[in-house]
């Protein structure tokens, strides 16, 4: 099974608001990535969770927080985010071997929207 | 530092037609390759990997690349186009020195006329 699942689908909120995206796999990966992608661009990696730690943080806002409670399980907080975090959320996850080239399986993405 | 160049953002083809999308790499290492495929509302799925064991690699859908390390090149090709081809196209490559980042090339949209 390669399949990386992203709850919700779809995803309006205020920009007083504070909201989470979920993203799990059960494909036994200890590497949990984020990334956001905006329209007709590339997906830009925000996060990167190895063995349930942080590993990488890509500067993001501080609006943009980041959890990951167990080798399966990776959130992401909201708050307080602009119109221009407007975007396509994608989870992807990977083996974490410690070797060069692995390869990201992606998850099918939440759509936000930031009125 | 890893980069990838991507021909065309726009490239047109009829149904049954050669598919030829262009991916060219700049790596002071072996680079790893992928080509990443995203349909519309979706998150990206792998076509294929490059990771030295073979220059032509086979993917899925019937999608192959080759890789040829004297031009730097990494193109994908398809014999025949289906309907159901038409997404975007992503050409990455792994970061040296991480295990976790990729660069992506800005991607090139295919569609497919009947």
């Amino acid at each position: 099974d390669t399949e990386v699942t992203q709850t919700p689908k779809h995803l309006v909120m205020g920009m007083t608001n504070k909201k989470s995206l979920k993203c799990e796999q059960h494909m036994g990966h200890r590497a949990m990535y984020w990334y956001k992608q905006k329209a007709k661009k590339p997906p830009e990696l925000m996060f990167v969770y190895s063995y349930e730690k942080l590993s990488i943080n890509e500067s993001v806002p501080s609006r943009f927080s980041p959890e990951c409670p167990n080798s399966s399980l990776l959130n992401l907080h909201l708050h307080a985010l602009q119109p221009e975090d407007s975007a396509l959320y994608l989870c992807a996850s990977s083996q974490d071997r410690g070797t060069l080239g692995e390869t990201q399986y992606f998850g099918p993405g939440t759509r936000l929207l930031v009125l | 530092a890893q980069s990838v160049t991507q021909l065309g953002s726009h490239v047109s083809v009829s149904e049954g037609a050669l598919v030829l999308l262009r991916c060219n790499y700049s790596s002071s290492v072996p680079p790893y390759l992928f080509w990443y495929v995203q349909y519309p509302n979706q998150g990206l799925q792998l076509l294929l990997k490059y990771t030295s064991a073979a220059t032509l690699v086979k993917g899925i859908n019937g999608f192959e690349a080759e890789f040829k390390k004297s031009e730097t090149s990494f193109h994908l090709t398809k014999p025949s186009a289906h309907m159901s081809d038409a997404a975007e196209y992503f050409c990455a490559v792994g970061l040296a020195g991480s295990n976790y980042k990729l660069t992506f090339g800005k991607g090139t949209l295919l569609t497919v006329n009947p």
